[in-house]
């Protein structure tokens, strides 16, 4: 079966200071994986994916994620956290089979904390 | 930029209640999915539907029910609330070129009591 696990509730940081969220798969085959990001009182928003081809993606608020086959993880990472990005983070991979229809399993969600 | 559209932010209901949450999409869009956020549980898909009238059953879609007979609507029908039914509920979208990328609504907070 498919899952995504994101192993931390939350992830502390001080502001200046580089951070990492982290995300692991279970996926049969080569995974799609997406993160989005929720801040309060908001929707998910879409981050950045990784599809194939280079294993740095890179996306939208100067975040980026690695993907790392042989270990099965995708981590957010961005070199200089700002209080901004203080939100709610969740890893997602595509449904096997769902072919474009957009169908994604989530993580639980991490919570990242900067603070000034 | 796509608008996906929720009726409600904050929703009150009593327990046996029948619920209707609403969602509306701006982009002509032909997925639309109903998630059901809970702390720790991250979003689980209860409803996903790929075109008018078509719809398909995600993870948790026991008590709930869903209606797309417009391709910019999609509704979730709570037919009989019940307290565990406690909820934010996330409406998303997408289709096109881009369709893997989702589109979501701000959310509905819907307290059973």
């Amino acid at each position: 079966a498919q899952s995504v696990a994101q192993p931390e509730d939350q992830v502390n940081v001080a502001e200046g200071n580089p951070l990492t969220v982290k995300c692991t798969y279970s996926v049969s085959g080569n995974p799609y994986l997406f993160w989005y990001v929720q801040y309060p009182n908001r929707g998910l928003q879409f981050l950045l994916k990784y599809i194939t081809g280079d294993n740095l993606v890179k996306g939208s608020y100067g975040f980026e994620a690695e993907f790392n086959k042989s270990q099965t993880s995708f981590h957010l990472k961005k070199p200089s956290a700002l209080v901004s990005d203080s939100a709610l983070y969740f890893c997602a991979v595509r449904v096997l089979g769902s072919g474009n229809t957009g169908k994604l399993i989530f993580g639980q969600g991490t919570t990242l904390q900067v603070k000034p | 930029d796509v608008k996906v559209t929720q009726s409600s932010r904050y929703l009150v209901k009593r327990t046996g209640e029948k619920v209707f949450l609403e969602c509306v999409q701006d982009m002509d869009h032909e997925n639309m999915f109903w998630y059901r956020q809970d702390p720790g549980l991250g979003l689980r898909l209860i409803y996903f539907s790929y075109d008018v009238k078509m719809k398909e059953k995600g993870d948790i879609p026991e008590g709930y029910s869903v209606s797309r007979e417009k391709k910019e609507r999609f509704s979730l029908i709570l037919e009989s609330a019940s307290t565990n039914q406690t909820s934010m509920y996330l409406c998303a979208s997408t289709g096109g070129s881009g369709r893997e990328k989702l589109f979501f609504g701000s959310g509905t907070q819907l307290s059973v009591l």
